[in-house]
């Protein structure tokens, strides 16, 4: 069974521009999340989608946005980016989410310039 | 790859030793935990899990235990090889909130 997977994997943008990343989770996996990855913050958590619905939402700007699709591919978006928006932006599935494993995909590296 | 976390704690051993890990967990609440391993340039790795009805569970090579009284778990590692180098996150859950909230973690130098 493939794994989680995240595209593209390294990304460089400038500040102002916005960015899309994608993650595909591992087949029969309904639920998606994202963290974002600093060697300041640790992993922090972004949101969480079940079912093309957001279930929670971490505390960062509106300027972070995600959805969720039928097939539960999922994306999520930065837009007028910031230097402090470099990070390693990681997806995780799950069956569904809250009390079951979590499995990580190797995660878009973001660089803004 | 990034490097993780420039400033986490670290904790050196020699192969074939016995490793513990540490993490002290934030919410009472928390009903769920996961230890993770992270190599350089790759995504957490799920390692073991443990449910807050239980003190200890064992896995290949590998025991977390849980003490609720103090919020402490921990990650025991037997006979530790090179190939365990790299950082350990452990990551708690409560039920109903969809979301994890993860350690600063631990880098494990494996000396041979």
């Amino acid at each position: 069974k493939a794994g989680v997977t995240q595209t593209p994997r390294y990304l460089i943008k400038t500040r102002g521009q916005q960015v899309t990343l994608s993650c595909s989770p591992i087949s029969g996996h309904r639920s998606v999340s994202w963290y974002q990855q600093t060697p300041g913050q640790g992993l922090q958590f972004l949101f969480e989608y079940f079912s093309e619905t957001q279930r929670n939402k971490g505390n960062f700007p509106g300027r972070f946005s995600g959805r969720q699709f039928s097939n539960s591919r999922s994306e999520m978006n930065v837009s007028t980016l910031e230097l402090g928006d470099s990070a390693l932006y990681l997806c995780a599935s799950s069956l569904a989410s809250g009390g079951e494993k979590l499995f990580f995909g190797s995660g878009t590296q973001l660089s803004v310039l | 790859g990034e490097s993780v976390g420039l400033h986490l704690p670290t904790l050196s051993v020699q192969e074939g030793d016995n490793s513990i890990i540490n993490c002290a967990y934030s919410n009472s609440a928390s009903d769920y935990f996961i230890w993770y391993k992270q190599e350089s340039g790759k995504g957490p790795q799920f390692i073991i899990d443990i449910r807050s009805n239980m003190d200890k569970r064992q896995g290949q090579r590998v025991t977390v235990l849980l003490n609720k009284t103090v919020k402490h778990l921990s990650l025991q590692i037997a006979a530790t090889q090179p190939g365990d180098s790299a950082v350990y996150f452990c990551a708690e859950n409560t039920s109903g909130t969809y979301k994890y909230i993860f350690g600063t973690g631990t880098r494990l130098k494996v000396l041979a």
